[in-house]
């Protein structure tokens, strides 16, 4: 089964200061990796993905994210956090397993806050 | 325009009622999703739209029911909802490489 794992409820940053939010993952086969950025009472919105190539991947509002196969995880990263950054944030890969023509779900992990302190 | 809307933004509703929420994207993408989302959890995937036809539902209770007129419309139809049933409703729709864009979804209340 396909699943994600984000093992920080919460993340605290400086502002100026780069941030880092934990994704690792378990898929079989190739990983489709989603990072998405969710704000109070709001839908998700679509940072950045990987699906093959290089290894480190460039999103929205300078965020990046490091594919690395060997330790299976895609960390969200950020070389000067901003305030306006603080939010709920969620890893996701494609649900092989929900495949119905090609449609495939997304499994989510369970989001971490990143707080980012004036 | 990677814009997916939904209507309404709020919505209060009996256990008695029927109700509807609505999705929209103009983007030509043609796989679109329900999602339930729980305060401060991951959205959990409901059903799957595939060129029109419903392709997954994973195990939603019969009380909810989709509809997919055409390609750029998704309706969630509601009724006897339970207390439980109170969430965010994120509709969404899958680009080229398999990012899905969501819409604002609809906050239900079930009373």
């Amino acid at each position: 089964a396909q699943s994600v794992a984000q093992p920080e409820d919460q993340v605290n940053v400086a502002e100026g200061n780069p941030l880092t939010v934990k994704c690792t993952y378990s898929v079989s086969g190739n990983p489709y990796l989603f990072w998405y950025v969710q704000y109070p009472n709001r839908g998700l919105q679509f940072l950045l993905k990987y699906i093959t190539g290089d290894n480190l991947v460039k999103g929205s509002y300078g965020f990046e994210a490091e594919f690395n196969k060997s330790q299976t995880s895609f960390h969200l990263k950020k070389p000067s956090a901003l305030v306006s950054d603080s939010a709920l944030y969620f890893c996701a890969v494609r649900d092989y397993e929900s495949s119905g023509g090609g449609a495939d779900g997304l499994t989510f992990g369970k989001g971490t806050h990143l707080i980012i302190q004036p | 325009d990677t814009e997916v809307t939904q209507t309404p933004k709020h919505l209060v509703m009996g256990m008695t009622n029927k109700k509807s929420l609505k999705c929209e994207q103009h983007m030509g993408h043609r796989a679109m999703y329900w999602y339930k989302q729980k305060a401060k959890k991951p959205p959990e995937l409901m059903f799957v739209y595939s060129y029109e036809k419903l392709s997954i539902n994973e195990s939603v209770p019969s009380r909810f029911s989709p509809e997919c007129p055409n390609s750029s419309l998704l309706n969630l139809h509601l009724h006897a909802l339970q207390p439980e049933d109170s969430a965010l409703y994120l509709c969404a729709s899958k680009g080229s490489y398999n990012e899905q864009f969501f819409g604002p979804g609809t906050r239900l209340t079930v009373l």
